[in-house]
């Protein structure tokens, strides 16, 4: 089935200690984005990539970095995680945009030690 | 004001009645609108998107649309236990590339 991974489900990473979140789909989907949903909060969109054109939102800290070297591939880098980063990050995708809404990931729940 | 606006509940259900649930949006030209399922712990999961006003039925969802008011809701008939989740509202942005802005869900609790 198509679908949208993420790795890994459960990410445990010290303070400062960077880190990096992978996601890949099989949906062939030309935009990828990443979100950070905090408890009980709504998903917050941190950036996204259009085909190669990356795309940041304006309140992204710079902390919060990402790559896609390919088409299937987008990682989230974390240069330095602080506890206020503890998070459920999502991977999501979609083609040309949202008039057929996002397919996400199962998640990467992120907890900083 | 929040882009996007949703009680948060909990809303409470007895199994088998109607569970509404409602959302009201800022962007008046806002063009979809969706509904996402989320159970605790896990992603959020598409269920009902609609575009125009009026309502739009799949299965024991409705979802309806009133851009006039700028306000979409969730209706679930025969909820069962399972349903109970928290649903957030989606709506899509109108600035540059369009993307979807979340509210933080209601949450749904139905009781067997």
């Amino acid at each position: 089935d198509a679908m949208v991974i993420q790795n890994p489900r459960y990410q445990v990473t010290q303070f400062g200690k960077p880190v990096t979140l992978s996601c890949s789909q099989t949906l062939n989907h030309n935009v990828m984005y990443w979100y950070q949903q905090k408890s009980s909060q709504a998903p917050k969109l941190l950036f996204h990539y259009y085909d190669k054109d990356f795309n940041n939102e304006a309140d992204t800290p710079d902390n919060f970095q990402s790559r896609r070297p390919n088409t299937s591939f987008c990682f989230l880098d974390i240069r330095s995680p602080g506890l206020g980063d503890a998070a459920m990050y999502l991977c999501a995708t979609s083609r040309d945009g949202t008039r057929y809404g996002y397919t996400f990931g199962s998640g990467t729940r992120l907890t900083v030690v | 004001q929040k882009e996007v606006e949703q009680n948060s509940g909990p809303l409470s259900v007895p199994e088998g009645a109607i569970a509404s649930l409602n959302c009201t949006y800022s962007d008046r030209v806002s063009q979809s609108f969706f509904w996402y399922r989320q159970y605790s712990g896990k992603s959020p999961e598409l269920i009902m998107s609609i575009y125009s006003n009026g309502d739009k039925e799949d299965g024991r969802f409705t979802a309806q649309l009133n851009k006039a008011s700028q306000y979409v809701s969730l209706l679930i008939r025969d909820s069962q236990p399972s349903d109970s989740a928290t649903y957030l509202c989606a709506v899509t942005t109108n600035t540059g590339f369009q993307k979807l802005v979340f509210g933080t869900g209601t949450r749904l609790l139905v009781s067997p």
